[in-house]
């Protein structure tokens, strides 16, 4: 089974600093890797996936994430951070072997600083 | 992008009572759904697959006769928390794949919000 990791429970940058959020997996083989981000009472929102193909990965919000598979990683980035971005990102992994449910990281809190 | 809307957005209910959780994709057929449970600043729970026409796929420890889930149409599943306690209180999410599993993107809710006094 794939589990996922997000060893960060919250994490502080200035506005317009970069941004870089850990993400490791565990699976066999290359899975499923999605990031997503939550707004505070709400749902989910997906911020960009990988699935095969191109290891640096484009998503919304001027986000990217890049695929190592060397080091079962999946780390979201942003150039430069805006106030609008606080939330809490989570990442997650699916497998063909579990139907692609997704599993998701602990999560990360990011707080912008003015 | 597709469209899930979960109803209600928030409920309060008593202890003992049974509360319903309607999960719907707007503008896509869903042959699968997922829920998840998160509890207050915690990550999201996969409780069960939802399976259009066929009974749901529950994780490792959940209770499937305190949770019902029924997937009667490709547009709609349902949650029934069955004589809801303190503990069932959380923020539950419904997710909705579009097309094949292996390609189709998983939409979610905005999240249903159950308080049991």
């Amino acid at each position: 089974a794939q589990s996922v990791t997000q060893p960060d429970i919250h994490i502080t940058v200035s506005e317009g600093a970069s941004l870089e959020l850990r993400c490791n997996y565990s699976y066999g083989a290359t899975p499923y890797l999605f990031w997503y981000v939550q707004s505070p009472g709400q749902g989910l929102q997906l911020l960009l996936k990988y699935f095969s193909g191109d290891t640096l990965v484009q998503g919304i919000k001027g986000f990217e994430a890049e695929f190592k598979r060397s080091q079962s990683s999946f780390n979201l980035r942003k150039p430069s951070v805006h106030w609008s971005d606080a939330a809490e990102y989570f990442c997650a992994v699916g497998a063909p072997d579990s139907s692609y449910k997704l599993i998701f990281g602990s999560g990360t809190r990011l707080l912008v600083r003015p | 992008g597709a469209v899930v809307s979960q109803h209600p957005s928030w409920v309060i209910c008593k202890s003992g009572t049974s509360v319903k959780i309607e999960c719907r994709s707007l503008d896509f057929q869903a042959t699968t759904m997922f829920w998840y449970r998160q509890f207050p600043k915690k990550s999201l729970m996969l409780m069960a697959t939802s399976n259009e026409g066929s009974k749901a796929t529950y994780e490792q420890g959940v209770e499937k006769d305190k949770f019902l889930i029924n997937h009667a149409s490709l547009t709609l599943s349902t949650l029934t928390v069955t004589s809801a306690h303190p503990e069932d209180s959380s923020f539950y999410i419904c997710s909705a794949r579009e097309g094949t599993p292996n390609t189709g993107e998983l939409f979610f809710g905005e999240g249903s919000r159950l308080t049991v006094l």
